[in-house]
């Protein structure tokens, strides 16, 4: 059955420091992969998705930029935080039709 | 522009008392109206897909409809444990994107 993992669970960042957030899937290969950001009150937000390794495509203009070096690993990074970054970020994995969602790390830019 | 909304925004319950979600929807080419259930501080966790008019799906309590513009989610006999925001998504394009309703907070009291 297929797994996915985010970490870290938790993270307290000040403005202006880097950000590296990673997501890996198990027991699946080629997925679709997708980072959202939750913030209170506005629903879940389409930040990144990939189709395939090195491939990335983005939903919004932001200071954040994502990656896939291997296949079912997929990273969210930042150079400098903004306290409008605090949010809950959700990685997600798609091969048919569903999308199915891992863990979150919940970031608190102070 | 393609859009979700949900309603209720929140939603309390006695335990037992059977009540519906709702989901409308404005897309060009529907291919997938899904529902998700989410618990406070983790990721969505998938519950259906529907993928046209007049389509129903059952788990447990839970049974969605879905109809040209709109998606029920209905609850009967509501236990405790039921208590989650549920959030709708439709799946529109080429590229399978998500959109996102809000979502609606069900409570549920003993």
């Amino acid at each position: 059955s297929q797994t996915i993992h985010q970490w870290p669970a938790t993270l307290v960042q000040p403005v202006g420091s880097p950000l590296s957030l990673e997501c890996t899937v198990e027991g699946t290969s080629n997925p679709n992969l997708y980072w959202y950001r939750q913030a209170a009150g506005r629903g879940l937000q389409l930040l990144f998705y990939s189709v395939g390794i090195g491939q990335i495509s983005s939903e919004v203009p932001q200071n954040l930029s994502a990656s896939r070096p291997q296949d079912r690993q997929f990273i969210l990074s930042s150079k400098k935080l903004l306290l409008s970054d605090s949010g809950f970020y959700l990685c997600a994995w798609r091969l048919t039709y569903e999308q199915y969602f891992g863990p979150g790390t919940r970031l608190t830019v102070t | 522009e393609d859009q979700v909304t949900q309603s209720p925004e929140a939603l309390r319950l006695q335990e037992g008392e059977s009540s519906s979600l709702n989901c409308s929807y404005t897309v060009s080419g529907l291919r997938g109206l899904f529902w998700y259930r989410q618990d406070p501080g983790k990721g969505p966790e998938f519950l259906f897909t529907l993928y046209s008019a007049g389509e129903e799906k059952e788990k447990e309590r839970l049974k969605a409809t879905l109809t040209k513009k709109e998606s029920f989610l209905h609850i009967t006999a509501p236990k405790p444990e039921d208590s989650a925001t549920y959030l709708c998504a439709v799946q529109a394009g080429s590229q399978g994107n998500l959109i996102f309703g809000k979502g609606t907070k069900l409570s549920v009291k003993p």
